[in-house]
């Protein structure tokens, strides 16, 4: 079946503008997160979702960055007035039910933002 | 917080060695422990996973037990190929708790013919 999709798969933007990534979980997986991964590093957590609710968001850095789920699918990560700190991967997961810590969360191809 | 260490490369080896990634972590309630791995191009997968103590995860010939009593999950091959080389990730989630994965840096592998 159809994995994890992301969209764009590249995004460039210029420094102190609005954009938006979008996640597409597997079909049936009620909990999605969102991730960060900068060059050279592990990916960091930047906010959970389980259903349309966002379980928990102590990851995002700060009030630049919002996340929605409305209908407990989809999801858009959303960063106002990026800054060139913000280039980055961003990866989405979901998995099947999560709340129990041992789902395991599969993974989409990530969006790479370039903030220049 | 959840923390992990993981054993950094870059990791160089030729086909049919033997590989050790060592990975220790440090949680506060009851952890179950991920290998993700990464090829060359493509997104995070899983490679494997252990939720309880004294478990063995396995996959495609690489192993890892979930060592309570070392707070370890270090990961091995017998015998790697040209096609393991990629970055493996270790990680973490608290059962019970947040749901998000805590990474390690990562190790790069790459396997010589």
């Amino acid at each position: 079946g159809a994995g994890v999709s992301q969209t764009p798969s590249n995004k460039v933007t210029e420094k102190g503008k609005y954009v938006e990534l979008r996640c597409d979980p597997i079909s049936g997986h009620t909990a999605l997160y969102w991730y960060r991964q900068s060059l050279g590093q592990g990916p960091e957590f930047l906010i959970y979702f389980q259903g349309t609710g966002a379980a928990d968001d102590s990851g995002l850095p700060n009030d630049r960055f919002f996340a929605v789920r409305p209908e407990g699918s989809v999801s858009t990560l959303k960063i106002q007035r990026t800054e060139r700190g913000d280039s980055a991967v961003y990866l989405c997961a979901s998995s099947p039910a999560g709340g129990l810590g041992t789902d395991t969360q599969y993974f989409g191809p990530g969006t790479r933002l370039t903030v220049l | 917080g959840d923390s992990v260490t993981q054993m950094e490369g870059p990791v160089t080896l030729s086909e049919e060695a033997f590989l050790t990634i060592n990975c220790t972590y440090t949680a506060t309630g009851y952890p179950s422990l991920f290998w993700y791995v990464q090829y060359p191009g493509e997104g995070l997968q899983l490679l494997l996973k252990a939720t309880k103590a004294d478990d063995k995860g396995s996959n495609k010939g690489f192993e890892a037990t979930y060592r309570k009593e070392t707070t370890s999950f270090h990961l091995e091959k017998g015998s790697v190929q040209v096609s393991d080389s990629a970055v493996y990730f270790c990680a973490t989630v608290t059962q019970g708790g947040s749901e998000k994965l805590v990474f390690g840096k990562g190790t790069k592998l790459t396997v010589n013919p």
